[in-house]
């Protein structure tokens, strides 16, 4: 069975600092990743994804996130946070033996204040 | 614009009432998801179809119905089954054919409150 774990409910920065929102995740065979972003009553929207190549991924609103695979990880950063930035964000995770369905992590709440 | 339409936006439902929750897209993906997102519980999959015609149960089936008569649109019945139907319902698309690395597109969703 696929999972993924966002062991951070909360996540508070001041404007201007960097933010990291965490996630890792368990599966078997290689894993496909996500990163979203849930403004309220919104639907999700997608901000990038790791297939395979560097470790590093660059996606929209200028945040990166580092696949790490000894350590099953796959953080969502930005080196310089926004108020606009404050949302819900979800990890997610396919693999090629589960017919393609993702399994989603439980949502981290980020908010960036002033 | 291409997306997905998923309406009503709210909607209200009374106890032992069934409920269609509409899902329309225009991207011509093959596959389309309905998930329920309840606070600090992220989204739980209820059913799934990868084609036309055929359809599976997700995580948590139990209370509701699905359709797939045509590419386009994915409803969702919400029946008198499910105790606890509160919740926001998402649908989702992707293409299958470009690969297990496409994302998903999401609608807006739409809000059911029991009364």
């Amino acid at each position: 069975a696929q999972s993924v774990a966002q062991p951070e409910d909360q996540v508070n920065v001041a404007e201007g600092n960097p933010l990291t929102v965490k996630c890792t995740y368990s599966v078997s065979g290689n894993p496909y990743l996500f990163w979203y972003v849930q403004y309220p009553n919104r639907g999700l929207q997608f901000l990038l994804k790791y297939i395979t190549g560097d470790n590093l991924v660059k996606g929209s609103y200028g945040f990166e996130a580092e696949f790490n695979k000894s350590q099953t990880s796959f953080h969502l950063k930005k080196p310089s946070a926004l108020v606009s930035d404050s949302a819900l964000y979800f990890c997610a995770v396919r693999v090629n033996t589960n017919a393609g369905k993702s399994t989603f992590g439980d949502g981290t709440t980020l908010t960036v204040k002033p | 614009d291409g997306g997905i339409t998923q309406s009503p936006k709210y909607l209200f439902r009374k106890e032992g009432q069934n409920v269609t929750l509409s899902c329309e897209q225009n991207l011509n993906h093959d596959a389309m998801y309905w998930y329920r997102q309840d606070p600090g519980q992220g989204l739980r999959l209820i059913y799934y179809s990868q084609i036309v015609n055929d359809f599976q149960k997700g995580d948590i089936a139990e209370g509701y119905s699905v359709s797939r008569e045509k590419k386009e649109s994915f409803p969702l019945t919400v029946t008198s089954a499910q105790k606890n139907p509160t919740a926001f319902y998402l649908c989702a698309s992707s293409d299958p054919l470009q690969g297990l690395y496409t994302e998903a597109f999401f609608g807006q969703g739409t809000r059911l409150t029991v009364v």
